[in-house]
């Protein structure tokens, strides 16, 4: 079966550095997403990898490796507008997007 | 960049009555557009692929006699919720894929509450 796995939940302190992880088994690759839900709120979208290696895109990045299916979405300089769910989500051989759970950020002062 | 709009934003109905919900993409042609759930602190659940000029597909466990989805045109795709109950009570989003990754554009999202 597919499936996608990411932490439930994740606590970090304003200012600092938090790596959230998502591991995944899927039927093909075409890509993977992340995107950041504030609560009662659509999804946004944050970034898309489809090679190995690092993305960067200003205070946020996302790595993947392809041959572990594994990815993160490292965020630094956390504000407190940070503080969302983060999903993760691959898209398969049939260009559907399998979506992990969600992280929830909290970020304290 | 490219614009899903939903409608309405939020919706209250009484047990056994119908809700419709529009999806449109504004600035793009969309002959795909997917139907998500989401209940409270729960991550998305795709309900069926919303295609134009054809039937729609639906996910296993979704009854596609309750939740009728219409492909209009290029840029609508409809929801018509039908006999709500209020275990149907939930937040309803529509998403659209554009470019070559494919990226899905979320509308806002409609919350149902059926009384």
């Amino acid at each position: 079966g597919q499936n996608i796995d990411q932490p439930t939940e994740m606590t970090a302190t304003e200012g600092a550095i938090v790596q959230i992880n998502c591991t995944y088994q899927t039927s093909g690759f075409n890509g993977l997403f992340w995107y950041q839900q504030h609560a009662g709120e659509a999804p946004t979208f944050l970034s898309y990898n489809v090679l190995d290696g690092l993305e960067e895109k200003g205070r946020f990045s996302s790595f993947l490796s392809r041959s572990k299916g594994y990815s993160y979405l490292l965020l630094k300089e956390l504000q407190m507008k940070d503080s969302a769910s983060y999903l993760c989500a691959v898209m398969d051989s049939n260009y559907q997007l399998i979506w992990g759970a969600g992280t929830k950020l909290i970020i304290k002062p | 960049g490219a614009v899903v709009s939903q409608h309405p934003s939020w919706v209250i109905c009484k047990s056994g009555t119908s809700v419709k919900i529009e999806c449109r993409s504004l600035d793009f042609q969309a002959t795909t557009m997917f139907w998500y759930r989401q209940f409270p602190k729960q991550s998305l659940m795709l309900m069926a692929t919303s295609n134009e000029g054809s039937k729609a597909t639906y996910e296993q466990g979704v009854e596609k006699d309750k939740f009728l989805i219409n492909h209009a045109s290029l840029t609508l795709s409809t929801l018509t919720v039908t006999s709500a109950h209020p275990e149907d009570s939930s937040f309803y989003i529509c998403s659209a894929p554009l470019g070559q990754t494919y990226e899905q554009y979320f509308g806002p999202g409609t919350r149902l509450t059926v009384t």
